[in-house]
């Protein structure tokens, strides 16, 4: 099984509207990290979680951490075309080295139609 | 606003050549990673590096690949014999540590195509 799941894969969206990406982890959570990639370039980092609970807000995106569930929620207010791109979340798994290597979900792809 | 720089941002190369990818990691980063992204697939850690010296790598980093932090500066990612599943992204990372939280940066990407 994958260690990180995203849902959805896809999402199309009209501007103005509202919308939800999850991410669930198979394993322990030590830190969960939201990254935004334009498609064929790198990753720019959003935001990082690490206790249960802990919701952080970055202009109209604001992630949540579900510790019971080991499951992280993104959610964009208002979207705008300019929020386009593929979402990926990453997780560093407790237990793991103090090295630090990110494990990525697939990504979820954003689509926002003027 | 410092960044994570990598070059050359597109390499092509015929198989079985020797390829170099250069990163210059934000200064006072302590450590430092490499991951890939074959297309349409997940990004993938290859390995990380502190004290000059590898600290973990994945099943990926076989004895083809190896890195190298030549001068205080450059952080280098070497494929000796490129295959043609070497194609990918690959990304190096360096990681900012604040009040118990670490954040990793990423460049921009080298896009390594090999023919």
């Amino acid at each position: 099984s994958q260690e990180l799941e995203q849902s959805p894969q896809s999402l199309i969206v009209q501007e103005g509207k509202n919308l939800t990406i999850n991410c669930t982890s198979s394993k322990t959570l030590y830190g969960l990290y939201w990254y935004k990639q334009k498609y064929g370039e790198g990753l720019i980092f959003l935001m990082m979680l690490q206790k249960g609970g802990e919701e952080k807000s970055h202009e109209k995106i604001t992630a949540k951490l579900d510790e019971k569930k080991q499951q992280s929620s993104l959610h964009i207010t208002a979207s705008q075309p300019s929020h386009a791109g593929i979402y990926l979340c990453g997780a560093i798994h407790a237990g793991g080295t103090s090295y630090g290597k990110l494990t990525f979900g697939q990504g979820t792809i954003l689509t926002v139609h003027p | 606003e410092p960044e994570v720089t990598q070059t050359p941002s597109h390499q092509v190369t015929q198989m079985g050549q020797e390829v170099i990818l250069r990163c210059v990691p934000i200064s006072n980063h302590l450590y430092f990673y490499w991951y890939r992204q074959i297309l349409g697939q997940k990004v993938e850690f290859l390995v990380s590096f502190y004290n000059n010296e590898i600290s973990e790598k994945s099943e990926i980093f076989d004895d083809q690949f190896s890195v190298e932090r030549p001068d205080g500066s450059n952080f280098t990612l070497k494929i000796r014999s490129t295959k043609l599943e070497d194609s990918a992204m690959y990304f190096c990372a360096s990681r900012f540590e604040a009040g118990g939280q670490t954040i990793q940066y990423f460049g921009a990407g080298t896009r390594l195509s090999v023919l």
